[in-house]
């Protein structure tokens, strides 16, 4: 299963509210998605699985949502520590699929 | 403190060979699928193999399958990559990261990589 996400760079300030895309190339269970963030330098974090059930400690200002091809990562006011890239993940079949990222910026 | 430490990683050879450790701490491991995930420099994520908590499944990406052997030992707290045949493709930080629950979840908890460089 391919994951495509756009776009591929988000230049917004700090406040500002974000919006991430990532679509399947087949449809998949609301269940098998997550979405992570990487900065600079450091491992992917955990942040939303079963499309929109956030992990552990993550704030609520993040969320997910989306059905069959299409999911959707929100943050809905960006802290200066959120500029960073986001990746999804289908995890329902094998091989374990990750999209190629989204870059949020800072404008 | 949960915990993943890789470990092993260095410069090698087109067509060498290498063995990753990740040693885990914190949580019950033997209840745990865990993964290898590798990035290649300035690029994205890719999964490369899971095992299950047991180590009776085993899954691969294609572009490692039948080079790369996954295993681990329960009663170490260990999780292992055996790699072989390697390429300049392979050239990437590896990290260890355990899957949330059953294999079929995300990846709650991640190592801090261990880095792998194919070169002549």
């Amino acid at each position: 299963i391919v994951l495509t996400q756009s776009p591929g760079i988000l230049s917004l300030s700090p406040g500002e509210r974000a919006t991430l895309s990532c679509r399947a190339s087949q449809s998949i269970s609301s269940r098998n998605l997550g979405w992570y963030q990487q900065k600079p330098g450091q491992a992917p974090r955990f942040l939303i699985y079963a499309a929109s059930s956030r992990a552990t400690g993550i704030p609520d200002r993040f969320s997910g949502s989306g059905s069959g091809t299409d999911f959707t990562l929100t943050i809905t006011r960006l802290e200066p520590e959120d500029f960073a890239v986001y990746y999804c993940q289908q995890y329902g079949s094998s091989p374990w699929t990750f999209g190629q990222g989204t870059k949020v910026e800072i404008k | 403190e949960v915990q993943l430490v890789e470990s092993g990683g260095a410069v090698v050879q087109p067509g060498g060979s290498l063995r990753l450790s990740c040693a885990a701490s914190g949580f019950t491991f033997d209840d745990c699928s865990m993964n290898w995930v590798r990035q290649p420099p300035g690029k994205g994520l890719e999964w490369v193999s899971l095992i299950s908590w047991e180590g009776g499944s085993t899954y691969y990406a294609d572009s490692v399958k039948g080079r790369f052997t996954i295993s681990r030992d329960n009663s170490k707290n260990s999780l292992y990559l055996e790699m072989n045949s390697l390429t300049i493709e392979d050239t990437a930080l590896y990290y260890c990261a355990k899957s949330q629950g059953s294999s079929w979840s995300g990846f709650d908890i991640w190592g801090q990589g261990t880095m792998v460089i194919v070169s002549s």
